[in-house]
């Protein structure tokens, strides 16, 4: 259950570092932005989401920042530990009332200790 | 509360068969919204449910359609499989699907067509 394509990119780092994974969205007019976490075997999971009039927002251990003018969302994981290992995914929706998302392709991080 | 269930978790299917996929929204959620991920193509968006009527629809031919019931429950048909539409479904909820709210997912139903 997760996307296992050749060209996912991964992200390595070592347990206890901070982890920053990068996501460009396609949309101008998005309004609403998620992040989701996709172990092996299980459908996506929600962490975090963020709307257009905030630039900045912070769960435990997680941050998601956004930045309009160069359209580009990051997901920050504080102290990764091996748990986090998974393929994570952004998901913007440019459309008012509509659970239609656009998802980016998806990068894994692997955590190692 | 429980999670968004779907049920088979997995289906073998041959060309031309068809298959019915069936979602359990979280209890009291009114939005229901359906995925394929494939390895190729990533999360696509399929089709969306509001109150039994469908409000969205993806970049899907005919052969994918979908309904939802009175209680929220919905399935999604496929028929005449091909092999392409070996996938992973995912099912997803939300509570009024205004687009700015948390969309849950379940963890799918893995369709494999030989």
């Amino acid at each position: 259950g997760e996307s296992v394509g050749l060209h996912l990119p991964t992200l390595s780092v070592q347990e206890g570092d901070n982890s920053i994974i990068n996501c460009a969205y396609s949309n101008s007019a998005s309004d609403y932005f998620i992040w989701y976490k996709q172990e092996s075997g299980k459908g996506p999971q929600f962490i975090i989401d963020i709307r257009s009039n905030m630039d900045k927002r912070q769960g435990q251990r997680v941050t998601v920042l956004l930045n309009k003018t160069v359209k580009h969302l990051s997901l920050q994981i504080a102290a990764t530990q091996p748990g986090d290992s998974a393929v994570y995914f952004c998901a913007e929706n440019p459309t008012y009332n509509t659970d239609k998302l656009i998802f980016g392709t998806g990068t894994r991080l692997q955590v190692f200790p | 509360k429980a999670g968004v269930t779907q049920t088979p978790r997995y289906l073998i299917k041959t060309r031309g068969q068809q298959v019915t996929l069936s979602c359990s929204p979280i209890s009291g959620h009114r939005s229901v919204s359906w995925y394929q991920q494939t390895p190729g193509q990533g999360l696509q968006f399929l089709f969306e449910y509001f109150s039994e009527t469908q409000r969205n629809k993806g970049n899907f031919p005919g052969r994918f359609s979908g309904r939802q019931f009175s209680n929220s429950r919905s399935e999604m048909n496929v028929s005449t499989l091909e092999l392409g539409d070996s996938a992973l479904y995912l099912c997803a909820s939300s509570s009024a699907g205004t687009g700015s709210e948390k969309l849950f997912f379940g963890s799918g139903t893995q369709l494999s067509v030989l």
